[in-house]
């Protein structure tokens, strides 16, 4: 079975324009979650949905960033307009459930530069 | 709130050398543990997980004990090889919420 799929897996872009990233959350999973990594701050739970509703965003750093799920096989995050200090490794990840269903599965990674 | 602790690297170990890299863990109730491994240029892999107290998570050598009483869920591997080098991240997960709480990741080098 395919993993989570995220892309692009690299992207370097002028401060100032807009980035989406997307994933594509493994079949039959609910819930999905967008991290950030940063050598400085670790991994950082940005948002994470249920059933393609967003449940907790309160780790979405400002309102330049957004995060969409028009359905369960589909997601992106954008950020617009883009700054330096976004520059960072995107996961997207997803897990069946709660419980014994927990276990969060993790894409690639998409590796932002913004310069 | 959750939070994980791990002990900063880097871990630096020979070839074959035994290894241990600490965790421990404050929660409310009974959380999942969880450790990750990401390889360099990679996203993180599931190595391995406990869901309750004294569960014994196992794979590819690599194991660690869920201590309720310590609130630690150490990862050891008796014969550590080169291509063990990687970051490793302990992880909770709080049932109810299952969001994963992170801690700083332990990078390993492993040299022949």
């Amino acid at each position: 079975d395919a993993g989570v799929i995220q892309s692009p897996r690299h992207e370097v872009t002028e401060m100032g324009q807009e980035v989406t990233l997307r994933c594509k959350p493994i079949s039959g999973h609910d819930y999905l979650f967008w991290y950030r990594q940063t050598m400085m701050r670790g991994l950082e739970l940005l948002i994470y949905f249920n059933n393609n509703v967003p449940i907790d965003d309160s780790g979405m750093p400002e309102d330049r960033f957004s995060a969409k799920m028009p359905n369960a096989s589909f997601s992106t995050l954008k950020i617009q307009p883009s700054e330096p200090r976004d520059s960072a490794v995107y996961f997207c990840a997803s897990s069946p459930g709660t419980g014994i269903l927990n276990t969060i599965y993790f894409g690639e990674g998409s590796w932002l530069t913004v310069v | 709130g959750d939070s994980v602790t791990q002990m900063e690297g880097p871990v630096t170990l020979s070839e074959e050398a035994f290894l241990t890299i600490n965790c421990t863990y404050t929660a409310t109730g009974y959380p999942s543990l969880f450790w990750y491994v990401q390889y360099p240029g990679e996203g993180l892999q599931l190595l391995l997980k406990a869901t309750k107290a004294d569960d014994k998570g196992s794979n590819k050598g690599f194991e660690a004990t869920y201590r309720k009483e310590t609130t630690s869920f150490h990862l050891e591997k008796g014969s550590v090889q080169v291509s063990d080098s990687a970051v490793y991240f302990c992880a909770l997960s709080n049932n109810a919420g299952n969001m994963l709480t992170f801690g700083g990741g332990t990078r390993l080098m492993v040299k022949p």
